[in-house]
Order: structure tokens, then C-alpha cells, then sequence
């Protein structure tokens, strides 16, 4: 049963569009979530994260928005660059507590096409 | 600052082998985490370590566990691998538990025949 969903194993976007990447959640215990980007051959490096107290949070051109009530988040960059083009993770974590686990989706491989 | 570093960055075993992967974190950072990739699945979590004590555990297999010296660096234990447990393994770091920003390595591409 996985907690973390990307619906999407795949987006196309026109370079100086806007990339929207959704993902959902089940469990309502989890509240701080974050982005992250995977280049082949590379780890995932992180890009954006947001708390539940806020639903949004922005960092250049990067934006997450958080629908708590949806139990939705998505992650938009405007506008788009070719070098955007990588597999992006949505990560769900509960903050209370001492330990963390991030329980990751499966990812959306995204395309920014010249 | 070195990132974070695995070993090795291929392995190939057959089934009923055990085998021993290697992270060593960033210097300074004493939190290790282990993570699973495979297609369609996403990244799943392992365990963490912190101060050579593991913290948290994922829904995995007793086949899998891990250790952690008092340099930090990491080890991560399958024993009598299994077809399924062909995967990306990758490990983080991150300078304390709890929710601090995980730096990953490369990951180590375990395929098991």
C-alpha cells in the first residue's frame, strides 16, 4: 500500500512552459514534504521542502504548493529548462519524534524539450 | 567538501550470496540513511543510523540490516540474496537525525542472477 503516490511516470514540457508535478498522500500523520531531483547515474539532490503549517513555499523557480485537505502537493518550475529533465521525487515524512523516515513516491520522470 | 561516497557502484550475485555495501558520509554529518530503488517503486526506506545506533527502521526483511562506525561510515548487510532484491541501493547523509536536508551518493547497482 503505498502512503506517497505519483500518478504521473511521465511529463513532457515545452522549454519556458510551466511543469506541474502532482503527488498524493494517505496518511494524515505526515507533515513536512519534499521535493527531490535524480540525474542518471546520480543520487537524488534536494530542491524544495514545505511544513504543513504553510501551503506554499517558493524558492526561485521552483513553487510547492500543499492541499492538506486533498492530501495533494505539487511542485511547479517556471519557466522550464532543458537541464530541468530528471526523475522528481515527492518525499513525506511525520516531524514529531525523534526519528525520521521519508516514505518516497515512485517519481516523475520529467522532459523539458527544446 | 567530498560528497557522499558508495561502494561499489556495481555488484553482480547470484542468488544465496551475501553481500556488503559501503557509505561513507559527508565529513562531519553522523546520520546515515539506506534506501531501495527499484523500477516503479520509488525509493524505500531501510534504516537509519545516528551515532552508530540505528534509529529507525523500515518494512524490510531481516536478510537486511546495516551498522555504523564511529567514523560514520555505514555498512548495509544482505545475506542469501534473492532475485527481487535486485535494486539501486543508495545511501544519505545528513549532519544530525530528524529532518535535516540528506545529501545522497551515487548509489551502488546490485543485480543479482
Amino acid at each position: 500500500d503505498q502512503q506517497v503516490k505519483q500518478n504521473s511516470p511521465s511529463l513532457s514540457v515545452q522549454e519556458g512552459r510551466i511543469s506541474i508535478l502532482n503527488c498524493d498522500y494517505t496518511n494524515s500523520m505526515f507533515d513536512y514534504f519534499l521535493w527531490y531531483k535524480k540525474y542518471p547515474a546520480e543520487g537524488p539532490t534536494f530542491l524544495i521542502s514545505i511544513s504543513s503549517i504553510k501551503d506554499k513555499n517558493e524558492d526561485g523557480r521552483f513553487t510547492v504548493f500543499l492541499n492538506k485537505s486533498a492530501k495533494h502537493l505539487s511542485l511547479h518550475i517556471v519557466p522550464s529548462q532543458p537541464g530541468d529533465s530528471a526523475v522528481y521525487f515527492c518525499a513525506a515524512a511525520i516531524s514529531s519524534g525523534s526519528a525520521r523516515q521519508l516514505t518516497f513516491g515512485s517519481g516523475t520522470q520529467l522532459t523539458v524539450l527544446p | 567538501k567530498a560528497g557522499v561516497t558508495q561502494t561499489p557502484r556495481y555488484l553482480i550475485k547470484t542468488r544465496g550470496q551475501q553481500v556488503t555495501l559501503s557509505c561513507s558520509p559527508i565529513s562531519g554529518h553522523r546520520s546515515v540513511s539506506w534506501y531501495q530503488q527499484t523500477p516503479g517503486q520509488g525509493l524505500q526506506f531501510l534504516f537509519e543510523y545516528f551515532s552508530e545506533t540505528q534509529r529507525n527502521k523500515g518494512n524490510f526483511p531481516g536478510r537486511f540490516s546495516g551498522r555504523q562506525f564511529s567514523n560514520s561510515r555505514s555498512e548495509m548487510n544482505v545475506s542469501t540474496l534473492e532475485l527481487g532484491d535486485s535494486a539501486l541501493y543508495l545511501c544519505a547523509s545528513s549532519l544530525f537525525a530528524g529532518l535535516d536536508e540528506q545529501f545522497f551518493g551515487p548509489g551502488t547497482r546490485l543485480t543479482v542472477l
